[in-house]
């Protein structure tokens, strides 16, 4: 098993461009997870996935959209991008059931806006 | 709304020394509590978790931590460090919504750095 993989590994971007950030997961897990790292700040949930077809906004969503394309594939879409936007980006998936709250992370998408 | 508090973010210690990390939270109702692991530019990887029962939860790699309710605290241990324990640290929660999907949210990190 792959676990969760993420493309592309680096990306730099000018400021205004777009671009997908794509996550897919081998698990059969439910839920899936956009999350930002920046220094100093941990990491901050963009937006998550309960299920296929369901979306909901987290902590920092504006200047995101998200698709949960199917159970595997969760993608994150900058429509303009910004320098604020400049972050590592990590995707994750859980299960749902009363003992399995633990999320499993992918390796990250460094992107930079210049 | 949830908060976690990490409150060293930096931890140096010398090799085979012990070390502790300080994870507090702040929630009024019933937590899940979790420690992950970030070596250099890699993912999160869990370390251990607390979701119910024993209060002292042993993790992988010969951590451990204590959930203690009444403090709001879950503090990361381990007897003896290794050199490649060098790494980022976070304590992250979820207060379990009964929805569904329920986002985790972190504390800061704390950098371990070993010291030869």
């Amino acid at each position: 098993n792959a676990g969760v993989t993420q493309t592309p590994k680096f990306q730099v971007l000018k400021t205004g461009q777009s671009m997908t950030l794509q996550c897919a997961q081998d698990m059969n897990h439910n839920s899936m997870y956009w999350y930002r790292q920046d220094p100093g700040m941990g990491l901050r949930l963009i937006y998550y996935s309960a299920s296929e077809g369901t979306t909901d906004k987290g902590e920092v969503p504006n200047g995101y959209n998200v698709s949960r394309l199917n159970k595997r594939e969760f993608s994150l879409r900058l429509e303009s991008a910004a320098p604020s936007q400049t972050s590592v980006y990590f995707c994750a998936s859980s299960e749902r059931g009363a003992g399995q709250r633990e999320q499993y992370f992918g390796p990250g998408t460094r992107l930079t806006v210049t | 709304a949830q908060s976690v508090t990490q409150l060293d973010s930096q931890v140096p210690v010398f090799e085979e020394a012990p070390v502790e990390l300080r994870c507090n939270y702040s929630s009024s109702v019933s937590v899940y509590l979790f420690w992950y692991v970030q070596y250099p530019n890699q993912g999160l990887q869990l370390l251990l978790k607390y979701l119910s029962g024993s209060t002292l939860v042993k993790g992988i790699n010969g951590f451990e931590a204590e959930f203690n309710k009444s403090q709001t605290s879950f503090h990361l241990r381990k007897p003896s460090v290794h050199i490649s324990d060098t790494a980022e640290y976070f304590c992250a929660v979820i207060v379990y919504s009964g929805g569904g999907a329920d986002g985790l949210t972190f504390g800061k990190g704390t950098h371990l750095i070993i010291q030869p």
